[in-house]
Order: C-alpha cells, then sequence, then structure tokens
C-alpha cells in the first residue's frame, strides 16, 4: 500500500523560501513514474506545480516555473519542493502525489504552509 | 492552454437520486488525458476516475465517466451520504507538459 507524507515547516516569511518533501513507503520515489506537487489555496481549487520523471529534467506549471524547484533524492526515498520568492499568495495546503495513467492515484495527506510575516 | 469549466458549481440533491456533473474543455481533448477527483473537507483529493470512464481502485460501480470531445460527464447512480463532497475535473496536456483542473462541483444535501 502506498503512503506519501509531506513535511516541512507551516509559516514562511515574505519573500522567502518554502522547502518542502514528501516521503514515500510502498512506492519507489526514485524509480517510479511519475510523482508531482499539487496545491491548494484555502477554500479554493488545486492547481498543478510541477512533476518528476525519473532521470529526466522536471516539468512546471508556467505560471509558477521561475520560482520553482522539484527535485527526488533516491538515497533517501524524498520528493522535494522549493518554492522561492514566496507571497501570501503562496499560502496552500501543498500536496505529493504519485502520478499514472496521466493522473494521480496517490496523494499525501497534504501540508499547509503559510506565508506571513 | 485548455480551459476546465465545471456545472453547476453547486449541486443540491438527496440521498438516491442520481447526480450528473459536467466538465466542458475549451477545445477537444483526447479522453484518455480526463480524470476525475472527489475531495472531502480536510483531505485529500481521491481519484475516482482516469482515462474518461475507468474506475480507479476501490471506486464502487455507482460512479461512472463518461463524454468525449469538449463535454465530459461524471454520473453518480444513486447518491450515498458519504458521496457529498466537491468534485473536480483534470486534463493532462502535453505541449508542453501540464495539468489543468476545473473549479470544481459542490455535491450538497438537499
Amino acid at each position: 500500500q502506498v503512503h506519501l507524507q509531506e513535511s516541512g515547516p507551516g509559516l514562511v516569511k515574505p519573500s522567502g523560501t518554502l522547502s518542502l518533501t514528501c516521503a514515500a513507503s510502498g512506492a519507489s520515489i526514485g524509480s517510479d513514474p511519475w510523482w508531482s506537487w499539487v496545491r491548494q489555496p484555502p477554500g479554493k481549487g488545486l492547481e498543478w506545480i510541477g512533476e518528476v520523471y525519473p532521470g529526466e529534467s522536471p516539468n512546471y506549471n508556467p505560471s509558477l516555473k521561475s520560482r520553482v524547484a522539484i527535485s527526488v533524492d533516491e538515497s533517501k526515498k524524498q520528493l522535494s519542493l522549493e518554492v522561492n520568492s514566496v507571497t501570501v499568495a503562496d499560502t496552500a495546503v501543498y500536496y505529493c502525489a504519485r502520478g499514472s495513467e496521466y493522473s494521480w492515484h496517490h496523494w499525501g495527506q497534504g501540508t499547509l504552509v503559510t506565508v506571513s510575516s | 492552454e485548455i480551459v476546465l469549466t465545471q456545472s453547476p458549481g453547486t449541486l443540491s440533491l438527496s440521498p438516491g437520486e442520481r447526480a450528473t456533473l459536467s466538465c466542458k474543455a475549451s477545445q477537444s481533448v483526447n479522453s484518455r488525458d480526463l480524470a476525475w477527483y472527489q475531495q472531502k473537507p480536510g483531505q485529500a483529493p481521491r481519484l475516482l476516475i482516469y482515462g474518461a470512464s475507468r474506475r480507479a481502485t476501490g471506486i464502487p460501480d455507482r460512479f461512472s465517466g463518461s463524454g468525449s470531445g469538449t463535454d465530459l460527464t461524471l454520473t453518480i447512480s444513486r447518491l450515498e451520504p458519504e458521496d457529498f463532497a466537491v468534485y473536480y475535473c483534470q486534463l493532462y496536456g502535453s505541449s508542453p507538459p501540464m495539468y489543468t483542473f476545473g473549479q470544481g462541483t459542490k455535491l450538497e444535501i438537499k
């Protein structure tokens, strides 16, 4: 059974960097395709951030591409997300998700990140 | 970029009734690339349907997906109390790789 768990600071200051990790059990972040980050501002809809395939360069949402980096640490079996130059608009629940068949079959529980001074 | 528009915004029905949720794309899509999710308050989205009509693992057969071209539909044949939630459609686009969501339909108890 696949279990995903996001972790990271719940509070980030404006203009700072948001950093999250996702740990997976029951699946291999280093070899299973593919892994994504999705976010959801409070009370709003879902927004895809980006994805990574093993051995390939990540793909990002064009609206976030200049500020986002997604990577995989195979030794730690972790997926990582960094968003720099954050503003209050980046306040959201951030989910990691495992993809297959152009959709996401497994999701983490999500972690709320608030951007505030 | 293809835009997905879901309707209605809110659907009020009673348990036992049939629910029909619409997802309209701004241009014709490949059915393979369309999925539906259910989200309850405080929970992550749950995949219901992928490839427009294939049920995900563990999804009851009262959920079905259909449609092609620009008009996709999620149908819940007989509503159970646990089905009242927000539903999102999602599309994959390949050039460049991009995933978009509809704005959601809230299914509430009448």
